[in-house]
């Protein structure tokens, strides 16, 4: 069965860096592409950046760009964000979601169960 | 990027009623819309993609439909584990953009 299970969350000074990591296991990673959306305490979904099946196409949300990066490994059936700069708004539950497989275009059908990060001095 | 603006933002009705959530798209697009289920401490459960096809698993109760800008999500005959927030989401082009959400609840 599908599974996504995130990792690395935690709590953080202001202006330091994190790493989440999402393990995927139950299906063939390297065909799907994979997202990052987070919820901060009582706000909605916010979808956050989304990386093609290969690792060559990536895209982040205004507010994080050039402070977040996307990347995977497919060898490892793994999904990064790296967090640096962190900010008090990006505290959040972050999670990972599975999303189009090669020549689809497809919703988030499978979700982490989140990993929460809080930035707070 | 394309916004997407649900309305109500909650709203509360009796067991057995029908309800219906409004999503409305800032720009018009192809048939990449879906909505969600968010519950309290629980990961979203994807309900139905492309505009209105019920994800496996999802009780009938569930509909979708729309085009264009204008898409809307109904629960005939809510029942007690419904309560939730739903989010419509555009998936079809990033920023793939969800809707702020509609917080449902019993009478």
């Amino acid at each position: 069965q599908v599974q996504l299970v995130e990792s690395g969350g935690g709590v953080v000074q202001p202006g330091r860096s994190l790493r989440l990591s999402c393990a995927a296991s139950g299906f063939t990673f390297s065909t799907y592409a994979m997202h990052w959306v987070r919820q901060a305490p009582d706000k909605g979904l916010e979808w956050v950046a989304v990386i093609s099946y290969h690792g060559k196409n990536k895209y982040v949300i205004d507010s994080v760009r050039g402070r977040f990066t996307i990347s995977r490994d497919n060898s490892q059936y793994t999904v990064y964000l790296d967090m640096n700069s962190l900010r008090s708004d990006d505290t959040a539950v972050y999670y990972c979601a599975r999303g189009d497989k090669v020549g689809s275009i497809s919703a988030f059908d499978f979700w982490g169960q989140g990993t929460t990060v809080t930035v707070s001095s | 990027d394309i916004q997407m603006t649900q309305s109500p933002s909650s709203l509360s009705a009796y067991v057995g009623d029908r309800v219906t959530i409004t999503c409305r798209a800032s720009q018009g697009f192809s048939n990449y819309l879906a909505w969600y289920q968010k519950k309290p401490g629980k990961v979203p459960k994807l309900l139905i993609y492309a505009i209105s096809t019920l994800q496996s698993g999802v009780p009938s109760r569930f509909s979708g439909s729309g085009s264009g800008t204008d898409f809307t999500l109904t629960i005939n005959s809510l029942q007690p584990e419904d309560v939730a927030i739903y989010y419509c989401q555009e998936y079809g082009t990033a920023p793939q953009t969800f809707g702020q959400g509609t917080k449902v609840e019993i009478k």
